[in-house]
């Protein structure tokens, strides 16, 4: 089974400009989330999305925006990029999302992450 | 705002010694998760503990969940190279209806052969 992929893996932008990141997750999940990197602030969780509507969020500004589509495929899209977004934006997949709880399998519910796309604003 | 303590930050030991990572809160978590994340990759799930008082052994990794929810442990056995990496607890939390993950700050742990 094919994992989480992310795209680019690289990004540059200056000042100002906006940024579209894409995240396709492992076949079959309906929820993906969005994480934010970074050496000071660590993890943190922007939103996450699930069967098209954004189902919880994290405190970011509202530059930080996403969307999910038919197919679970989803975007993050940070308008009007600042210093401090330079980042490695993260997302996560999963079969029943954050509310977890165990699947019909027994298994517990379990996020995978993909490789990341790191952006750096100049 | 809820917050997850990690300690140590930073772990440099000989292979084969024994460490402890410990994850720390004053809020209560549903349940809490332990990634190991290498260079250049996401987070990688180890376990996953709900119960308080839980302990959970995965090979020479064994996890410990607080009694009363609000903390966690990591205990490796004879520690081995391949165990390098940075090492995060996630809590998840639940207020009305909305869900959250709540990461620690990480240990970065170095295994030296």
């Amino acid at each position: 089974k094919a994992g989480v992929t992310q795209t680019p893996r690289y990004l540059i932008k200056t000042r100002g400009q906006q940024v579209t990141l894409s995240c396709s997750p492992i076949s079959g999940h309906r929820s993906v989330s969005w994480y934010q990197q970074t050496p000071g602030q660590g993890l943190q969780f922007l939103f996450e999305y699930f069967s098209e509507t954004q189902r919880n969020k994290g405190n970011f500004p509202g530059r930080f925006s996403g969307r999910q589509f038919s197919n679970s495929r989803s975007e993050m899209n940070v308008s009007t990029l600042e210093l401090g977004d330079s980042a490695l934006y993260l997302c996560a997949s999963s079969l029943l999302g954050l509310a977890g709880g165990r699947t019909s399998l027994g298994s517990y519910n379990e996020q995978f992450f993909g490789p990341g796309t790191r952006l750096t604003v100049l | 705002t809820q917050l997850l303590e990690q300690s140590p930050q930073f772990l440099s030991i000989q292979e084969g010694e024994n460490l402890t990572v410990y994850c720390n809160s004053s809020s209560v978590f549903s349940s809490l998760q332990w990634y190991r994340q290498e260079p250049g990759e996401g987070p990688v799930l180890l376990v996953t503990v709900v119960t308080g008082g839980e302990v959970k052994k995965l090979k020479r990794l064994t996890f410990q969940f607080g009694d009363a929810r609000k903390d966690s442990s990591l205990h490796i056995t004879a520690a081995q190279t391949g165990d390098t990496g940075l090492y995060l607890c996630a809590g998840q939390s639940r207020r009305d209806s909305s869900y959250k993950l709540i990461f620690g700050s990480g240990t970065r742990l170095l295994v030296r052969p």
